[in-house]
């Protein structure tokens, strides 16, 4: 089975703090994504990783930056935590077969609480 | 990128057939269709994936019409462990770009 493991479930950080978010995967999978999720906007991608230190910004990567240092973990970090970051994340990951997409394994998610 | 639709919820009863759509009137040629399922305190998960016509897999049915515009999930005789949160996911990934965008999310609630 997948494995992709997020290294906290609830986190609370205070305004300005430098937030890391860390995510790894046990599938040898080229692809990695940092999603957050929130009530009445489904899952919105931030940023995602085809390759050991690459990436590319997703729908609202605003506010937050990735390292890709390792194949198997991708961190999401937060350079000045706001209130408006408070939601819940969501890590992925996902092989490149032959077709356009393949099915992305998720973590259970982090849930972050900026004060 | 496919702007995605979904209901906000459903209710039905134990038993029953469900249909939850999800339209994506502005589909790419490339883009493919996948639905995921969430339980609470959990991320999701995967349950179909199709690019035309219908794919039927041990879990659940998705049919998609020719203009591909719309997409249908079909879950047979639901039972209370069905109720969750289902998102499409519609879009293509390329080596260098992702055009990934996940629906707003469908609540189905199943009773007895």
């Amino acid at each position: 089975d997948v494995k992709v493991t997020q290294s906290s479930r609830y986190l609370v950080k205070r305004t300005g703090e430098k937030v890391f978010l860390e995510c790894v995967q046990d599938m040898d999978h080229e692809n990695m994504f940092w999603y957050r999720q929130d009530p009445g906007l489904g899952l919105r991608l931030i940023y995602f990783s085809y390759d050991v230190k690459m990436k590319e910004k997703g729908d609202i990567p605003e506010g937050y930056s990735v390292s890709r240092e390792k194949k198997e973990r991708f961190s999401l970090i937060l350079e000045s935590a706001s209130t408006n970051q408070t939601s819940m994340y969501l890590c992925a990951s996902s092989f490149t077969g032959t077709r356009g997409t393949d099915t992305q394994y998720f973590g259970p998610g982090t849930r972050l609480t900026v004060l | 990128l496919a702007k995605t639709t979904q209901p906000i919820s459903m209710d039905s009863y134990e038993g029953q057939e469900v249909n939850i759509t999800c339209s994506h009137n502005n589909i790419a040629t490339n883009d493919y269709i996948t639905w995921y399922q969430q339980f609470p305190s959990q991320g999701p998960r995967f349950i179909i994936q199709g690019y035309k016509t219908k794919v039927t897999n041990e879990v659940a049915s998705l049919f998609i019409p020719a203009d591909r515009k719309s997409s249908t999930l079909s879950l047979p005789r639901v039972s209370l462990s069905d109720t969750a949160v289902y998102y499409c996911l519609v879009g293509y990934l390329t080596g260098t770009a992702s055009k990934l965008t996940f629906g707003t999310g469908t609540r189905l609630q199943v009773t007895l």
